[in-house]
């Protein structure tokens, strides 16, 4: 079955330490998106992509990067980590925008020490 | 400013005690609103999508309805399996999802 997956599930690092957050789909679909999850603020988008090469700033995009070099992958980066970018992070894809029925993934919990 | 916002933030049920979830909405160019589920520890799963007011759709014990300003999720006769949080979300001129923070479910037998 088609699936989106994202690892690590897990993932404790310290401030300052470059971390890369994977998502891998097997839908062929061209939306990706990463969005983050905090309590008492619900899902934000962090950043999207629209297909290979193409990227696009969220919501809370500061301190975050992504690259799409293939369908299938969109990881997320934060470039130097902070402790205000402990959460948990989602990665979800869709197959067009005129429905954008986004499918998620079961998410990476990251604590930054 | 688009937004969405989601009452109650949590809701406690007993078995086969019926009730509504409300979404209100504002948000510009609206192409659809949307309902997941998700469970302790797990991604959003999707629900439903209502692209107009008046629509309607309904899957088991749930029935989702939509106006020009609300959107809601009607749990009848609730089973503790039900217990989750429920997202409304707001598709925006087809590009990210707005969504709101979530109205908590606990249905107790």
């Amino acid at each position: 079955d088609a699936e989106i997956t994202q690892s690590p599930r897990h993932k404790i690092t310290e401030t300052g330490r470059q971390v890369t957050l994977a998502c891998h789909q097997t839908w062929n679909h061209n939306n990706m998106f990463w969005y983050r999850q905090d309590l008492g603020h619900g899902l934000r988008l962090i950043h999207y992509s629209y297909g290979v090469q193409d990227t696009n700033k969220g919501e809370v995009s500061d301190g975050y990067s992504v690259s799409r070099s293939n369908t299938e992958d969109l990881p997320l980066t934060l470039e130097s980590a902070a402790s205000s970018q402990t959460s948990v992070y989602f990665c979800a894809s869709s197959l067009d925008l005129a429905k954008n029925i986004q499918y998620f993934g079961a998410g990476t919990r990251l604590s930054v020490l | 400013e688009d937004q969405v916002t989601q009452s109650p933030e949590a809701l406690r049920l007993q078995e086969g005690e019926s009730s509504s979830l409300n979404c209100s909405y504002t948000v510009s160019g609206l192409r659809g609103l949307f309902w997941y589920r998700q469970d302790p520890g797990k991604g959003p799963e999707f629900l439903f999508t209502l692209y107009s007011a008046g629509e309607e759709k309904e899957k088991e014990r749930l029935k989702a309805t939509l106006t020009k300003k609300e959107s809601f999720l009607h749990i009848t006769a609730p089973k503790p399996e039900d217990s989750a949080t429920y997202l409304c979300a707001a598709n925006q001129a087809g590009t990210a999802l707005i969504f709101g923070k979530g109205t908590t479910l606990s249905v107790s037998s």
